[in-house]
């Protein structure tokens, strides 16, 4: 009954390849997300999907290219990784758009990404 | 920006002593406010939030926190620190559609 999952749960791969990261929510939320925790736990969002659009796009390589191909998923798909990509990232879900300004965030238990 | 800092990076206590985890945010008409934990090389989990319902808020595991306007504050509080307690919090506010976080607080539970 897992609310949100991400996979995989690690990530190690070399310099250069392309890789993705997959996050389903079956709590029948309507907006997603994409945080990016480094190596000092800094948290910071990158990308929000609501219904499948595209609503939050902070300033983020464009070798991250974020796919929902309906409201329960959201994937992160990096190509030409970098050592800088190394983080572990987490996907959340919040019922609607904006919302409910008090609304809470679910989070998966993140993707730790290593790159050699 | 809609920004909180966390006044401490790292906090120890010792079990059965209080804890103290400091947030202050950057004034603003109504802030939506939240606490989360992280517990090692896990995924994080809310403690509590804010919603103008009352400024004592209560969360779980024993925690609570306090939104002070004038102080433009919302430390979390804990009368008995208790072992599983260690993790990495988190204070965040709501800007725009998603969270703003603080830099952590690690907290550390002595025997």
């Amino acid at each position: 009954d897992t609310a949100v999952s991400q996979t995989p749960k690690y990530l190690v791969t070399q310099m250069g390849n392309d890789k993705s990261i997959k996050c389903e929510q079956n709590l029948g939320h309507d907006t997603m997300y994409w945080y990016k925790q480094d190596s000092k736990k800094f948290l910071k969002i990158m990308f929000s999907y609501n219904n499948k659009e595209l609503i939050i796009n902070e300033t983020v390589p464009n070798r991250f290219s974020p796919k929902s191909p309906d409201k329960a998923h959201l994937n992160l798909h990096i190509n030409s990784l970098e050592l800088g990509d190394s983080a572990v990232y987490f996907c959340a879900s919040s019922p609607s758009e904006g919302g409910g300004f008090f609304e809470t965030q679910y989070f998966g238990p993140g993707t730790r990404l290593l790159v050699l | 920006a809609q920004s909180v800092t966390q006044l401490d990076s790292h906090v120890s206590v010792s079990e059965g002593t209080p804890v103290l985890l400091r947030c202050n945010y950057s004034s603003s008409y109504s802030p939506s406010l939240f606490w989360y934990v992280q517990h090692p090389n896990k995924g994080l989990q809310l403690l509590l939030k804010y919603t103008s319902a009352a400024t004592l808020v209560k969360g779980i595991n024993g925690f609570e926190a306090e939104f002070k306007k004038s102080e433009t504050s919302f430390h979390l509080t804990k009368p008995s620190a208790h072992m599983s307690d260690a993790a990495e919090y988190f204070c965040a506010r709501r800007g725009g559609y998603a969270l703003n976080f603080g830099k952590g607080t690690s907290l550390l539970v002595t025997p």
